[in-house]
């Protein structure tokens, strides 16, 4: 799985967008871009996911470059429950070993 | 996730003991893991299951065992519990949809081992 590369902290005011970015400029034609986050000492959490194209779904939007070196995370109007670190994970969709490699991570911080 | 479960939530037991952690799913899904998660770091891998007979070893499977009776239950067992295994434990579940694997966790077991 190819590594990705992300900021260790970001702020972001609550009701505002958070937009959290990941690098993967390793990324091999047939890895998906997961993303994940675990709000303190709870299970990992699944947002989204996507190959190629952009992505949407009720929690958050995913951009991904076209080159699909980097891409982000979009939380359109931030709470303060969204506080969490979060992950971006590049993966084969159909992973053998099945395992999730979580790095660091990205905490994001929402104030009020 | 509340359709995947775990029991128990916390635990405190001494060096030497056997514990088992149980995992439920209500998902219907085929594939079930267990990783551990020390502070500060990311998740381990330390078995996977792909179905009721198929059972692998991840990265950190010594001192570890698992029985996958059946589809919806996948227990993790340390046969002699040990300090260093003192750690947050999270059962997981995936399904894959055309080719794509999504993995969906449990809210863990915090073990200590004394």
């Amino acid at each position: 799985d190819a590594k990705t590369t992300q900021p260790p902290s970001m702020d972001c005011a609550e009701g505002r967008a958070a937009n959290l970015p990941c690098n993967h400029s390793t990324i091999s034609g047939n890895e998906y871009v997961y993303w994940y986050r675990q709000i303190h000492s709870q299970g990992p959490q699944y947002i989204i996911h996507g190959l190629k194209n952009n992505e949407t779904n009720e929690m958050a939007s995913l951009i991904i470059t076209e080159d699909r070196k980097s891409s982000t995370l979009i939380l359109p109007h931030a709470t303060l429950r969204d506080t969490a670190v979060y992950y971006c994970i590049v993966r084969v969709a159909y992973n053998q070993g099945g395992k999730l490699i979580f790095g660091q991570g990205t905490e994001l911080s929402v104030k009020p | 996730d509340a359709d995947v479960t775990q029991t128990p939530r916390n635990r405190i037991t001494k060096t030497g003991k056997r514990i088992m952690l149980e995992c439920s799913q209500t998902k219907g899904h085929d594939r079930m893991y267990w990783y551990r998660q020390d502070p500060g770091l990311g998740l381990q891998l330390i078995y996977y299951s792909f179905d009721v007979k198929d059972i692998n070893k991840g990265e950190i499977s010594d001192g570890y065992s698992v029985s996958r009776q059946a589809q919806a239950k996948f227990s993790l067992s340390l046969e002699s519990a040990i300090p260093n295994q003192t750690a947050l434990y999270f059962c997981a579940t995936s399904d894959y949809v055309g080719t794509v694997d999504t993995q969906y966790f449990g809210p863990g077991t915090r073990l200590t081992v004394l």
